[in-house]
């Protein structure tokens, strides 16, 4: 079926220091795969971080950066330089392009903890 | 950026009781989502509304539940009657459109149901 796996439940990360929070997903009646990171700060609803729509794109936002790999599958969330205010749950989601599914699939979340 | 409010944000409800879980979208916005999430699991599609009518629904979309937006009011997810297993938080969303970036899902904070 569908389903999108984050394997790091919590990341604790200095600040300025890079980070990698790793995404896998496995589209299998989703033929057109639009990938997504949603974040949410604490006491705040979820919000769209960055999406990609394309296979082999990548997508920027704050300083963020993921890249849409077919070939593995993946959906790494990176950044150089974390700050404290990045301190936040992260969600990966899986979505479909107009004419598919319009539902959203989310893996289970990354808790950052950035310490100063 | 645009909101979308849900009201309440907590409710406690005893087993067998009626709960109307109410969600404000962004304004001009057309489609209309809820999400469900069981504590330390992922959030979980639950149904897509549009034009008045359900468009898509997940399995955890129960006899039991039914959703309305009389009038462009508020888009409203019922449960009657409820169950332990209902105690969940509940996620709406709404999105302009389905393609390009219309598609994007706005979210809100979720309402935390307690069903004792």
């Amino acid at each position: 079926g569908d389903s999108v796996t984050q394997t790091e439940g919590q990341v604790t990360v200095s600040e300025s220091k890079s980070l990698i929070i790793n995404c896998t997903y496995s589209a299998t009646s989703i033929a057109y795969p639009n990938l997504f990171w949603y974040v949410r700060y604490p006491g705040e609803g979820l919000q769209l971080l960055l999406k990609v729509i394309t296979a082999g794109q990548k997508g920027s936002s704050r300083g963020f950066e993921a890249t849409y790999n077919k070939e593995t599958t993946s959906f790494h969330l990176q950044k150089a330089s974390v700050q404290e205010s990045d301190s936040a749950v992260y969600y990966c989601a899986l979505g479909g392009r107009a004419g598919n599914t319009r539902k959203l699939i989310f893996g289970l979340g990354t808790t950052l903890q950035v310490q100063p | 950026g645009p909101k979308v409010l849900q009201i309440p944000s907590h409710q406690i409800i005893d087993m067998g009781q009626m709960v109307t879980l109410n969600c404000d979208p962004v304004s001009n916005h057309l489609y209309f989502y809820w999400y469900k999430q069981i504590l330390g699991q992922q959030m979980e599609f639950l149904v897509n509304f549009y034009n008045g009518k359900v468009m898509e629904k997940s399995k955890l979309f129960k006899d039991q539940f039914s959703v309305e937006r009389p009038d462009g009011s508020y888009f409203t997810l019922k449960i009657q009657p409820t169950a332990l297993e209902d105690s969940a938080v509940y996620f709406c969303a709404s999105s302009l459109g389905l393609g390009g970036s219309s598609y994007e899902q706005y979210f809100g904070p979720g309402t935390r149901l307690t069903v004792l």
